[in-house]
């Protein structure tokens, strides 16, 4: 059971680079959340989704999509990566119930 | 948004020692989460708490909800270097666990 698995785990981009970050999860979870982490500022809620199909803002959604086409795959792109991109990304999942489990995160860097 | 502040920012102390970690916000949470983050790692999920004034003991934690639900605190007891890492605090506005809003964090050392 492998849980909330993020690929990559390390990213160096320069800026006005894209990519995509892939999220998958094993535990058939309709909720998935992409999150990043800077330091003094704890987690701060990019997109989400509760359910195959759907995706809904956060709190700092601005440079960022998303896509959820299979329930248990969620995708986070950069169109045109900048320097204040630069952070470590969870992505995690929940039933909407149960507490949310985490991947171990991406660290992207963008020069 | 809702807010939650954690304090301190920062903690270190010596093996054995208890100490006592906050996390305090103006809204009212129909539930509050505690995780421990270790380095390279994401966050795991250690107690939900869902009660006003409800407390839970997870072996040397203790974890308290306040009354008026706004408000949290982390208490460890002989403290050990297992018990280092970031700890962050996460309140569910809404029944559910959908977009939690996170505290800041605490990181904690632990010196042997």
């Amino acid at each position: 059971n492998a849980g909330v698995t993020q690929t990559p785990k390390f990213r160096v981009l320069k800026t006005g680079q894209s990519m995509t970050l892939l999220c998958a999860q094993d535990m058939n979870h309709e909720y998935m959340y992409w999150y990043r982490q800077d330091p003094g500022m704890g987690l701060r809620l990019i997109h989400y989704s509760v359910g195959e199909g759907t995706t809904a803002k956060g709190e700092v959604p601005d440079g960022y999509n998303v896509s959820r086409l299979k329930k248990q795959n969620f995708l986070l792109g950069l169109e045109s990566a900048a320097p204040s991109q630069t952070s470590v990304y969870f992505c995690a999942s929940s039933d909407g119930f149960q507490p949310q489990h985490f991947g171990d995160g991406t660290r992207l860097s963008i020069l | 948004t809702q807010l939650l502040e954690q304090s301190p920012q920062f903690l270190s102390i010596q093996e054995g020692e208890n100490l006592t970690v906050y996390c305090n916000s103006s809204s009212v949470f129909s539930s509050l989460q505690w995780y421990r983050q270790e380095p390279g790692e994401g966050p795991v999920l250690l107690v939900t708490v869902v009660t006003g004034g409800e407390v839970k003991k997870l072996k040397r934690l203790t974890f308290q909800f306040g009354d008026a639900r706004k408000d949290s605190s982390l208490h460890i007891t002989a403290a050990q270097p297992g018990d280092t890492g970031l700890y962050l605090c996460a309140g569910a506005p809404n029944f559910g666990n959908e977009k939690l809003t996170f505290g800041t964090g605490t990181r904690l050392t632990i010196i042997p």
